[in-house]
């Protein structure tokens, strides 16, 4: 069963890029987070959204509850973005992960 | 500097030894669960607990026990391991308006 589809799964872009990573979802929840995963392994949470959009520096993230949509975007991306984005829909205390999108940012 | 603390950090095992994974957070949440992390699969929720004393199995609980004495610590015990507990293992706290602080990871492997 795949509650959450990300895509692309895997990414590759020149340094300075528009990045879009999009996020689809077939459950009803209260709140989304993305999360970046560096090489060496650890993890990050970007953003946690109910509605809208946030914006933290470069990134961005929006939601669409009714269409079950969100979607990440990195503006003037950097090798340092270089890294797995997860998607994390939930719903109370129940968790649901994508298989993540692995980006690469060439210089 | 607050956060979560897992450890250790690297665990060798041989089949059907027990071992327990620690973790401690200090930003008073109430929110803790672990995950295991296998290549191409997300993260699976293991087990979870809302507070001291109340603790639910996730997706994949079977061969993990877990207990909530406290709301700092939150350990994960591996009751006889098996070569299929091989894995990344994350604990994680959520709280506020921040989402998730994991903690940095434990790579198991069972032998």
């Amino acid at each position: 069963k795949n509650e959450v589809e990300q895509s692309p799964q895997n990414l590759t872009a020149q340094e300075g890029e528009f990045i879009t990573i999009n996020c689809s979802y077939s459950v009803g929840i209260s709140a989304l987070h993305w999360l970046q995963q560096h090489p060496g392994g650890g993890i990050v949470s970007l953003f946690m959204l109910s509605s809208g959009k946030k914006k933290h520096g470069r990134l961005i993230a929006t939601i669409n509850i009714q269409e079950k949509h969100s979607s990440l975007h990195i503006t003037a991306s950097h090798p340092r973005d270089s890294a797995v984005y997860i998607c994390a829909p939930h719903t109370g205390n129940q968790f649901y992960f994508g298989t993540g999108t692995s980006l690469t940012v060439i210089p | 500097n607050a956060g979560v603390t897992q450890t250790p950090k690297f665990q060798v095992l041989k089949t059907g030894q027990s071992m327990t994974l620690q973790c401690a957070q200090d930003m008073n949440h109430e929110y803790m669960s672990w995950y295991r992390q296998d290549p191409g699969m997300g993260l699976r929720l293991i087990h979870y607990s809302v507070g001291a004393g109340i603790t639910d199995q996730g997706e994949v609980p079977n061969g993990y026990n877990v207990s909530r004495s406290t709301t700092e610590d939150f350990p994960l015990r591996l009751l006889s391991a098996a070569p299929s507990q091989t894995s990344v293992y994350f604990c994680a706290s959520r709280g506020g308006n921040y989402g998730y602080t994991f903690g940095s990871g434990t790579r198991l492997t069972v032998v």
